[in-house]
């Protein structure tokens, strides 16, 4: 039982190039979560997706898209990359409701020169 | 949506209790009261979640005050592998698919 899993765990990327981040849980979760983390800072919510075929914006969503691949998989794409978007990224996954556990992945550390 | 406020920054000795407050005085009736940790370079886990009544597991407790605008996570014993962040978070409202808002959390330290 892996949990959530996270591809890449390191990544450098010159401005402009474009990347997609991975992510897959294996516990049947309907919803999903990208978030970032600056140094220093909590997490922010970047795009979820509440059940398979939905995403929606969360609080910093400009330069991302995601995409809801099947209930598994939720990906997160960079286009064109600035450095303002180096940070580490978290995905998450719970079951849909107040009172459910979520779990995250280790993170993705994203370095943007 | 609603807020908590922590201590930026709390201290414990190893193996003593460590008693760390969160409030949330505009919490609904409906928000779970949530706490999770990050240990350095790792990514959140959960720790512990609550409505109403106090709540135990194997990690934690979760004290909650009577009229829910506060609450206090309890680990019994303090050991070195508690140093992390820890998150009070109220998980609330369908309109962000009940995505958990972090604040800054507390750093807890704790000394041998």
């Amino acid at each position: 039982n892996a949990g959530v899993t996270q591809t890449p765990k390191f990544q450098v990327l010159k401005t402009g190039q474009s990347m997609t981040l991975q992510c897959a849980q294996d516990m049947n979760h309907n919803s999903m979560y990208w978030y970032r983390q600056d140094p220093g800072m909590g997490l922010r919510l970047i795009y979820y997706s509440a059940s398979e075929g939905t995403t929606d914006k969360g609080e910093v969503p400009n330069g991302y898209n995601v995409s809801r691949l099947n209930k598994r998989e939720f990906s997160l794409r960079l286009e064109s990359a600035a450095p303002s978007q180096t940070s580490v990224y978290f995905c998450a996954s719970s079951f849909h409701g107040r009172d459910t556990e979520a779990f995250f992945g280790q993170g993705t550390r994203l370095t943007v020169v | 949506d609603a807020k908590t406020t922590q201590p930026n920054s709390m201290e414990s000795n190893e193996e003593e209790p460590v008693h760390l407050p969160c409030n949330h005085s505009t919490i609904s009736g409906t928000d779970y009261i949530h706490w999770y940790r990050q240990l350095p370079s790792q990514g959140p886990e959960y720790v512990i979640h609550g409505l109403t009544s106090n709540v135990n597991n194997r990690m934690a407790s979760l004290a909650i005050a009577e009229d829910r605008k506060s609450s206090t996570l309890i680990l019994h014993r303090a050991t070195l592998r508690d140093a992390a962040v820890y998150y009070c978070i109220l998980r609330e409202g369908s309109n962000s698919g009940y995505a958990l808002n972090f604040g800054k959390g507390t750093s807890l330290l704790v000394t041998p």
